[in-house]
C-alpha cells in the first residue's frame, strides 16, 4: 500500500525558533498533500492544502505567515512553524493524495510529528 | 458548531461487550469514511461508505451509511482490547478534495 513518511517524528524546540517538518510520499506521486493539527484528546483539524508547484491554500484562522508550506516536488511537502510558541505545541499530521486515483480516492496519512515548544 | 458530531465522545467498556458509535451531520455527503487512530500515530482508514443505506462489514466491525447520507454508525461486536483507539468519521467537503473529520470517539476496551 501507499506509504507516507514524516520527519522528524518528534521535536522539542525553544520558544522563538523555527521548526521544519517534512512529509514524503514514498511510493507514489502526490500533487496534493494536506497538513493537519491535532491537540490531545481531540480530532484532526485541517490547516492547509499543499499543491505541488503552487501556493498552499490555508483554512480560516490559520496564519499563513506562521505556518509556511512548500510543495516543491511530487513527493515532498514541508511545513515550517516560524517563531514557535508553546501554544504551537501539537501533533502535526500530513496526508497525501495519489495523483492517479479516481473519484473516490484515498488520502494516505503520515505517522505524525509531535512538536513541543518550551 | 462542528460539521460532523460524533457520540459518544468517550467510551470505556469491558472486553466482550458490544458498542455503537454515531456520526451525525445536517449536511449530505457523497461518501463518508471511518478511521481508527492509535496514540502517536496517524489515522488508518477502516472503510468508505458511498451509497445511502449501505452496510459494510469488516470482521467484528459493521458500518452503516444513513439513507439520507447525513449520518453513519460504527458497531463493534465483542470488543477486544486491541480495538482501543480514537475512532474518527470523515467526509469530503469544500469541493471534494478536503476531508473534514468528526469530533472523535475515544474507545477503551479493558480486560
Amino acid at each position: 500500500g501507499a506509504v507516507v513518511s514524516q520527519h522528524p517524528s518528534w521535536v522539542i524546540c525553544k520558544s522563538g525558533t523555527s521548526v521544519k517538518i517534512e512529509c514524503r510520499s514514498l511510493d507514489f506521486q502526490a500533487t496534493t498533500m494536506f497538513w493537519y493539527r491535532q491537540f490531545p484528546k481531540q480530532s484532526l483539524m485541517l490547516m492547509a492544502t499543499s499543491n505541488e508547484g503552487s501556493k498552499a491554500t490555508y483554512e480560516q484562522g490559520v496564519e499563513k505567515d506562521k505556518f509556511l508550506i512548500n510543495h516543491a516536488s511530487l513527493t515532498l511537502s514541508t511545513l515550517t512553524v516560524t517563531s514557535a510558541h508553546p501554544e504551537d505545541s501539537s501533533f502535526y499530521i500530513c496526508s497525501a493524495r495519489d495523483s492517479w486515483q479516481g473519484l473516490f480516492d484515498e488520502q494516505f496519512f503520515g505517522p505524525g510529528t509531535r512538536l513541543t515548544v518550551l | 458548531t462542528q460539521l460532523l458530531e460524533q457520540s459518544p465522545q468517550f467510551l470505556s467498556i469491558q472486553e466482550g461487550e458490544n458498542l455503537t458509535v454515531y456520526c451525525n451531520s445536517s449536511s449530505v455527503f457523497s461518501s463518508l469514511q471511518w478511521y481508527r487512530q492509535e496514540p502517536g500515530e496517524g489515522p488508518v482508514l477502516l472503510v468508505t461508505v458511498v451509497t445511502g443505506g449501505e452496510v459494510k462489514k469488516l470482521k467484528r466491525l459493521t458500518f452503516q451509511f444513513g439513507d439520507a447520507r447525513k449520518d453513519s454508525s460504527l458497531h463493534i461486536t465483542a470488543a477486544q482490547p486491541g480495538d482501543t483507539g480514537l475512532y474518527l468519521c470523515a467526509a469530503r467537503t469544500g469541493g471534494g478534495n478536503k476531508l473534514t473529520f468528526g469530533t472523535g470517539t475515544q474507545l477503551k476496551v479493558e480486560l
